[in-house]
């Protein structure tokens, strides 16, 4: 079974400040992907970014950037220029490359920004 | 931008009773689920649906819980008889594409229902 874990409950980060998220997951499958969703107080789920295991080079969207080590299992998500929006939850996924696609998430990690 | 609706967005009930929460997914997908999350913890996988019948299902997925899709258009999730640790939110989700490589692009989460037991 795949477990993901991260290990930071809580960070801050002043705003403009650079943040990076760990995630660490375990896995013996070769194929996967694997996500950052954040989960501000409304509660909705929101995809981050997503990177295919397939791929050498890490995914980047705008301001966020993931560190992508398939060697060492780790996955984690630099977040730059922190703006006081992104106070949230972060939960980083992983789902495998076959047909059943449930994610499997991390406990998370709660971000605040600080003004 | 396409919208997964799930309703009520808080529903309160008594221990023992059964609750239907409702879910409205995309209109062209054809994949879906539910997941929980309980209050500060991580969310959980519990059932996914595809072609009227579920196709992957969780330990959490007991008897207790049921899922259908009536009418073609709604998606919803059934507990029998709650329990208070049945607490918790609720999140419907769909895909369009069955692979991850395909569906997870398109994988949407509703706002969720936030079930609390008493």
């Amino acid at each position: 079974a795949q477990t993901v874990t991260q290990s930071q409950p809580e960070m801050s980060v002043q705003e403009a400040e650079t943040v990076t998220l760990s995630c660490t997951y375990d896995t013996s499958e070769s194929n996967y992907y694997l996500f950052w969703y954040k989960q501000p107080p409304s509660r909705q789920m929101i995809l981050v970014i997503r990177q295919e295991a397939y791929k050498q080079q890490n995914a980047t969207e705008n301001r966020f950037s993931v560190n992508f080590q398939k060697a060492a299992k780790s996955f984690s998500l630099k977040i730059s220029d922190s703006q006081l929006g992104d106070t949230a939850m972060y939960f980083c996924a992983f789902m495998m490359d076959n047909y059943g696609q449930n994610f499997v998430f991390g406990p998370g990690t709660r971000l605040s920004v600080l003004p | 931008e396409p919208e997964v609706t799930q309703t009520p967005s808080h529903q309160v009930t008594q221990m023992g009773q059964e609750v239907i929460l409702r879910c409205v997914p995309i209109s062209n997908h054809l994949y879906f689920y539910w997941y929980r999350q309980i209050l500060g913890q991580k969310v959980e996988f519990l059932v996914s649906f595809y072609n009227n019948e579920i196709s992957e299902k969780s330990e959490i997925f007991d008897d207790q819980f049921s899922v259908e899709r009536p009418d073609g258009s709604n998606f919803s999730l059934k507990i029998r008889s709650t329990k208070l640790e049945d607490s918790a939110m609720y999140f419907c989700a769909s895909s369009e594409a069955s692979f991850a490589g395909q569906g997870s692009k398109g994988y949407t989460f509703g706002s969720g229902t936030r079930l609390t037991v008493v």
